[in-house]
């Protein structure tokens, strides 16, 4: 059973707009998330966090939103820029039984000029 | 600060062969992991290391081993190498649980 979810292979945004891209969890060892970004032929580099003691952190014009009930996080990118262009990986710090980095599959996000 | 180094960066096998994908890091990090990266999969873990002389398998072990050579290194061998393992490989590591890691450049192999 997929522990993290990453519903949207793909989103395409015009440059300047919003970035909204979602990820839903389940059997959380921590409630501790992480967004990784990663380019072409690199490995994938530490983005932005949110625990469970905050329902939003900030970093920048990277936002992450946590909703516990619902087991739900969001990152989004204000103002997006053509540099975003890249995979998003959401994960879970303590994933499964054994508190596993567990990783969704990602969603590519496009910004367009 | 070097972080997490992976060698080779690129490999091609022949079906069958073996090879060893090598990982260190210099972070002082007790846990390192290695991931798998196929198109539409994300990252699935094959096997970790939550501390010096501990592995576990991880979602898809098959086919692979590991060793934990000391804090530094953590190892990953395909004794029999398949087309099936034609991928892209990930060492990550970090200091705890409830912490980020950190990933390496990555192994691109190719099993013909």
């Amino acid at each position: 059973d997929q522990q993290v979810k990453q519903n949207s292979p793909s989103l395409s945004v015009q440059e300047g707009r919003i970035s909204i891209l979602n990820c839903d969890y389940t059997n959380s060892m921590f409630d501790y998330f992480l967004w990784y970004k990663k380019y072409p032929a690199e490995g994938p580099t530490f983005l932005i966090s949110i625990s469970s003691i905050k329902d939003k952190n900030e970093d920048g014009r990277f936002t992450v939103f946590l909703n516990k009930s619902a087991k739900h996080l969001s990152l989004h990118i204000v103002p997006s820029q053509p540099g975003d262009s890249a995979v998003y990986f959401c994960a879970d710090v303590g994933g499964g039984s054994q508190g596993n980095l567990i990783f969704g599959k990602g969603t590519k996000l496009s910004v367009k000029p | 600060n070097a972080g997490v180094t992976q060698t080779p960066k690129f490999q091609v096998l022949k079906t069958g062969q073996s090879m060893t994908l090598q990982c260190a890091q210099d972070m002082n990090h007790n846990s390192m992991y290695w991931y798998r990266q196929d198109p539409g999969m994300g990252l699935r873990l094959i096997y970790y290391s939550a501390s010096e002389g501990t592995t576990d398998k991880g979602e898809v072990p098959n086919g692979y081993n590991v060793s934990r050579l000391n804090k530094r290194e953590f190892s990953l061998r395909l004794e029999s190498a398949a087309p099936s393992q034609t991928s892209v490989y990930f060492c990550a590591s970090r200091w705890t649980l409830n912490t980020e890691a950190f990933f390496g450049q990555g192994t691109r192999l190719t099993v013909v």
